[in-house]
């Protein structure tokens, strides 16, 4: 069982508003990352991380913004929010498998709704 | 361009009876494969994987069969279970990628009837 933890899980937030999603996991891994994903479609990358001080952008374009200060904490920032950015967005953390076999271990998400 | 397609939206079985959920992906990249289990509201759990070096990965009623010249895999699930209903998505990543990305189907919603 992985242990890699969201929070918060739901949010109902007005347009406009600064938000932050947590996101936290204890195995120690060096690889963490971002989802998105809208009901009845695929999870698309938005942020990943190689480790402390390392960022980089994914493959879908996000407003958001992250950061890698500890190994552990991986939070997502939206400096103002609107209602296109309502989604559910998943983080997931992985340790090097070698020959490119990362296994991905995701967190239970955050339902995000921007009114 | 959808890279790692899953052409069937959903799928309905009987419990006990054999899942077959399908999937196509078309980078020649692409030699690793995951399996992972959604429930609604949840995040994914990784189910089995397999690397392109073998065709077949077992792991209790689970099974992935990977065929790599019709770049195409499924997952089997015998016997199927209610609890087994829940959205199925499968993802691929190559060891040219540096990051260890994965690229995503639409996923398969399975039910599972008693």
């Amino acid at each position: 069982e992985a242990d890699i933890y969201q929070t918060p899980r739901y949010l109902v937030i007005g347009t406009g508003k600064k938000i932050t999603l947590e996101c936290s996991q204890t195995m120690g891994h060096d690889k963490m990352y971002w989802y998105q994903q809208d009901p009845g479609m695929e999870l698309h990358l938005i942020h990943y991380s190689y480790g402390v001080n390392s960022t980089e952008k994914g493959d879908l374009s996000s407003e958001s913004t992250v950061s890698r200060i500890r190994t552990e904490h991986f939070p997502l920032t939206l400096e103002s929010a609107r209602p296109s950015h309502t989604s559910q967005y998943l983080c997931a953390s992985s340790e090097y498998g070698g020959g490119g076999t990362d296994t991905q271990y995701f967190g239970p998400g955050t339902r995000l709704t921007v009114l | 361009d959808q890279q790692v397609k899953q052409n069937s939206p959903s799928l309905s079985v009987q419990e006990g009876r054999i899942s077959i959920l399908n999937c196509d992906y078309t980078n020649s990249m692409f030699d690793y494969f995951l399996w992972y289990k959604k429930y609604p509201a949840e995040g994914p759990t990784f189910l089995i994987s397999i690397s392109s070096i073998k065709d077949k990965n077992e792991d209790g009623r689970f099974t992935v069969f990977l065929n790599k010249s019709a770049k195409h895999l499924s997952l089997h699930i015998v016997p199927s279970q209610p609890g087994d209903s829940a959205v199925y998505f499968c993802a691929a990543t190559g060891s040219g990628t540096s990051y260890g990305k994965l690229t995503f189907g639409q996923g398969t919603i399975l039910t599972v009837h008693p």
